[in-house]
């Protein structure tokens, strides 16, 4: 089955470690997306890559990085510099410019103690 | 200024009847794509239904339905027989064309269906 897997659901961390959230898709989509949401609230940008070995920031990106070395993965790093990153985290993918939904994964929702 | 703007933070619908979640946006861009996505509590986004800015008919995806009034800059989603199933957050977002392809999400409206 085609889709986007993200790995763990649920994740803790002490704070000031570093954290990698993990995104993994099937769907041969050249975009791949990482937002944020806080509770009761919509999502918003982080990162988002267009194609392999290139990305941007988003609306959010300050404590945030990314890579892209392959065009399945997209793994998302959440630094100590982020100040609360306790929230739930989505990544989503889009196909090509004939394409306009984006498909979303099941999120992780990362906890900071 | 907010791109994307939903005003019901909350909703009730009884089961089998019809209701609107209101939807306005706001843009510059003559290309653009409106979605709506539906949220249950588990988390996941699923993908509704979409409206490109250039179509000149309303979308329609079975019971969901994107009432679409280009000059007062709203995309209202309506959701026709409401089920207990669609008790979730349901989200508007925008695509603006020229700006890389990326989406502005509403806050979201919680629905809940009342059997």
């Amino acid at each position: 089955d085609g889709g986007i897997t993200q790995s763990p659901k649920y994740l803790f961390r002490k704070e000031g470690q570093n954290v990698t959230l993990s995104c993994e898709q099937n769907l041969n989509h050249d975009a791949m997306y990482w937002y944020r949401q806080d509770p009761g609230q919509g999502l918003r940008l982080i990162y988002y890559s267009q194609i392999v070995n290139d990305f941007q920031k988003g609306d959010i990106a300050e404590g945030y990085s990314v890579s892209r070395e392959k065009k399945e993965s997209f793994p998302l790093t959440v630094t100590s510099a982020q100040k609360n990153p306790t929230a739930f985290y989505l990544c989503a993918s889009k196909g090509g410019q004939f394409y306009n939904e984006q498909f979303f994964g099941p999120g992780t929702r990362l906890t900071v103690l | 200024a907010q791109k994307i703007t939903q005003t019901q933070p909350g909703m009730f619908v009884q089961e089998k009847e019809a209701v609107t979640l209101d939807c306005t946006y706001d843009t510059s861009d003559p290309s653009y794509g409106l979605f709506w996505y539906k949220q249950p509590s588990s988390g996941e986004m699923i993908f509704l239904i979409y409206q490109g800015s250039y179509d000149q008919q309303n979308a329609t995806e079975g019971r969901y339905s994107l009432n679409f009034q280009k000059a007062r800059k709203s995309a209202n989603l309506v959701i026709s027989a409401s089920q207990l199933g669609d008790s979730a957050m349901y989200f508007c977002a925008m695509r603006e064309d020229t700006n890389a392809g990326k989406s502005t999400f509403g806050d979201g409206t919680t629905l809940t269906v009342k059997p």
